[in-house]
């Protein structure tokens, strides 16, 4: 299916582990992004990418890892759970980004909710 | 660093206007937009207005921009049950080459049968 998706939808696990989230799209778009949602701090932004092996920190980078290996696929991986990482994480995509003249949008996965006990 | 702020909460009649407000504090903006989230879903576009602009209408959304104020708000006229999400401004600008994109904290709007 056309799109960006993001699995698992729901994932509990324990301090201490690692967890890896996955996400994936068919579109081809230059950019993906991780963001984390929490209620009073909206989305903060984890890492991004703007093309396959070129990752860039986010607001948020403590305690994550990120690779991009193909176009398609941006996994964010929690190295060693906390339970501040408790959180619902979404993925997102967009065009090159390069032209100012154009506006930006990004698309959206429909986001796994982490819980770490 | 950028910073987009907005109230949290807004409860509004099912055939009233419901209006979003959103301050930001990034001068150079290029573009404003506003995100839709339903529940259990990801964010999506619902519009977004060139910062030269001072007013885009689209049906029942009408976005009024500010640049002075560096302020941004979204009316939705006759408002109706399947607009309760929550609504996201957020603004992008140049960062080196990338236009980043700064989120809100987003307000949740809650229609009232």
């Amino acid at each position: 299916d056309a799109g960006i998706t993001q699995s698992p939808r729901y994932k509990i696990t324990e301090t201490g582990r690692q967890v890896t989230l996955m996400c994936h799209q068919t579109w081809s778009h230059s950019y993906m992004f991780w963001y984390r949602q929490d209620l009073g701090h909206g989305l903060r932004l984890i890492y991004y990418s703007a093309a396959a092996d070129i990752t860039d920190k986010g607001e948020v980078p403590d305690g994550y890892v990120v690779s991009r290996s193909k176009t398609e696929n941006f996994p964010l991986t929690l190295e060693s759970a906390t339970r501040s990482q408790t959180s619902v994480y979404f993925c997102a995509s967009s065009e090159g980004l390069l032209a100012l003249s154009s506006y930006n949008e990004q698309f959206f996965g429909p986001g796994t909710r982490l819980t770490v006990l | 660093g950028e910073d987009v702020e907005q109230s949290l909460f807004l409860s509004v009649r099912e055939g009233d206007s419901s209006v979003i407000n959103c301050t930001y504090t990034d001068s150079s903006s290029t573009y404003l937009y506003w995100y839709k989230q339903e529940p259990g879903a990801g964010l999506q576009l619902l519009t977004y207005i060139f910062s030269n602009m001072d007013m885009k209408q689209d049906q029942r959304l009408t976005v009024l921009l500010n640049k002075k104020d560096k302020h941004l708000s979204l009316r939705i006229a006759d408002t109706q049950t399947g607009d309760s999400a929550i609504y996201f401004c957020a603004e992008s600008g140049d960062s080196g080459g990338y236009q980043k994109v700064t989120f809100g904290t987003g307000t949740k709007l809650q229609v009232i049968p």
